[in-house]
Formats: C-alpha cells, sequence, structure tokens
C-alpha cells in the first residue's frame, strides 16, 4: 500500500493558461475526493467520484474547473483560463468502498500558484 | 448544512505540555476523523472516531456523538507535534465531510 500520490507536487502558471493535476488513490479505493484549500481555512469539497462515476460537484467549481477518473482508478483535475484566485493547494483523498465506512487518506497535494 | 467548530484556534505549548483541542458540531454524524496537517501541508489520518474512545501513544481521541463534540488529546508534546489540528465529519447520507478551520499549534523546545 503505497498511499495516495499527487502530480505535481507544485506548479507555477501563468495567468490565463490550463493546468492539470493527477491523483493516484489506494488501490482498491473505490471513492476519491478533489478538495481546495487556502491559507488558514481548512479544505473545502470540490468533487467526488464513486468508481468512475462523479456523483457530487461543490458549486464551488466553476465551469473553468473540470475532474474525470477514467476506469475508477486515476482522476485528473483540469483548470482552465487559470485566476490568480485558483492559487491554492489542491488535495486528493480516497476512501475505500465499505458501507458505512468513510474514512479518507490524503496525497500530499499540488500546490498551484498563479502569476 | 452542518456547522463544525473547533476550539481553541490558536495553541502554543512548551514542549511536554499536555493539550486538548475540541470540535463541536451541529447535527448528528456518523463519521468523524481528526488530521494533523504538517508544515508541508500533508494531512495525516490521526483517528478515525466516529463514537467511543481511541488512544495512539501520546495522543487520544473521544467523541461523545450524542452530545455533539470529539476531544483530541495531546500527551507530553513534542515539536513534532506542531501543525494544524482538522476535525472533518460527515453526516445524515451526505458523501461529503465537513471539516472546521483547525486549531493551530506550536510546540517550542
Amino acid at each position: 500500500d503505497t498511499g495516495v500520490s499527487q502530480d505535481p507536487r507544485h506548479k507555477i502558471t501563468k495567468r490565463g493558461q490550463n493546468v492539470t493535476f493527477r491523483c493516484d488513490p489506494i488501490s482498491e479505493h473505490n471513492r476519491l475526493y478533489w478538495y481546495r484549500q487556502t491559507l488558514g481555512q481548512g479544505p473545502e469539497f470540490l468533487t467526488y467520484f464513486q468508481n468512475e462515476a462523479q456523483l457530487e460537484k461543490s458549486r464551488l467549481l466553476s465551469d473553468r474547473f473540470s475532474a474525470e477518473r477514467p476506469k475508477g482508478s486515476f482522476s485528473t483535475l483540469e483548470i482552465q483560463r487559470t485566476e490568480q484566485g485558483d492559487s491554492a493547494m489542491y488535495l486528493c483523498a480516497s476512501s475505500p468502498g465499505l458501507a458505512g465506512v468513510f474514512e479518507q487518506f490524503f496525497g500530499p497535494g499540488t500546490r498551484l500558484t498563479v502569476l | 448544512g452542518i456547522q463544525v467548530e473547533q476550539s481553541p484556534p490558536d495553541l502554543i505549548l512548551q514542549e511536554g505540555a499536555n493539550s486538548t483541542l475540541r470540535c463541536n458540531f451541529s447535527d448528528s454524524v456518523n463519521n468523524l476523523q481528526w488530521f494533523h496537517q504538517n508544515p508541508w501541508g500533508q494531512l495525516i489520518n490521526l483517528f478515525y472516531i466516529p463514537s467511543g474512545t481511541k488512544q495512539n501513544g501520546r495522543l487520544s481521541a473521544t467523541t461523545v456523538a450524542t452530545e455533539r463534540y470529539s476531544l483530541l488529546y495531546i500527551s507530553s508534546s513534542q515539536t513534532t507535534d506542531s501543525g494544524v489540528y482538522f476535525c472533518a465529519v460527515r453526516s445524515g447520507g451526505s458523501y461529503i465531510p465537513t471539516f472546521g478551520r483547525g486549531t493551530s499549534l506550536i510546540v517550542h523546545p
């Protein structure tokens, strides 16, 4: 069990560029979450997948944000036309698919800086 | 939605001191987790504790679901305990946890 991994760990981009982040969950975890965290705040939910199905999206997730989880394994989060307000830590978590058990395991995060 | 309040917001300790962090929530919960976020931003699982008491070394946690709070105890604190402690709860049929704003802990040598 290698834990949740995220790539890249850091990303610096210019305003208006597109960026894509990847998350590899713990193998056999069928639940996957994306969060955004800004300084001094707790993680804010962005979107949730159960297997390959995207079941919930936060109202925070504007139409510039899209997430996929093809084949129910790794997931990608894309931000189009980045804005300075998108600068944040993007966290991915996975959880096993056991009924009633929602223990989450987080990856190291991707820190995005938009110049 | 459910509200989660953590206290105190900030805590400064000398190495070796004990502390209690609190998480209050506004509705009944069926899942609760405590995390430690280290200075590099990694969220580390401490306890998955929807109810009852658990201990892991110098740390222990108690959740009293009927009274809508959870406590995290840190004994004999060390400098490596520094960071932000979050609780996250899930209620009802939602798949989505709600995080508190955290308690920022600094332990001085």
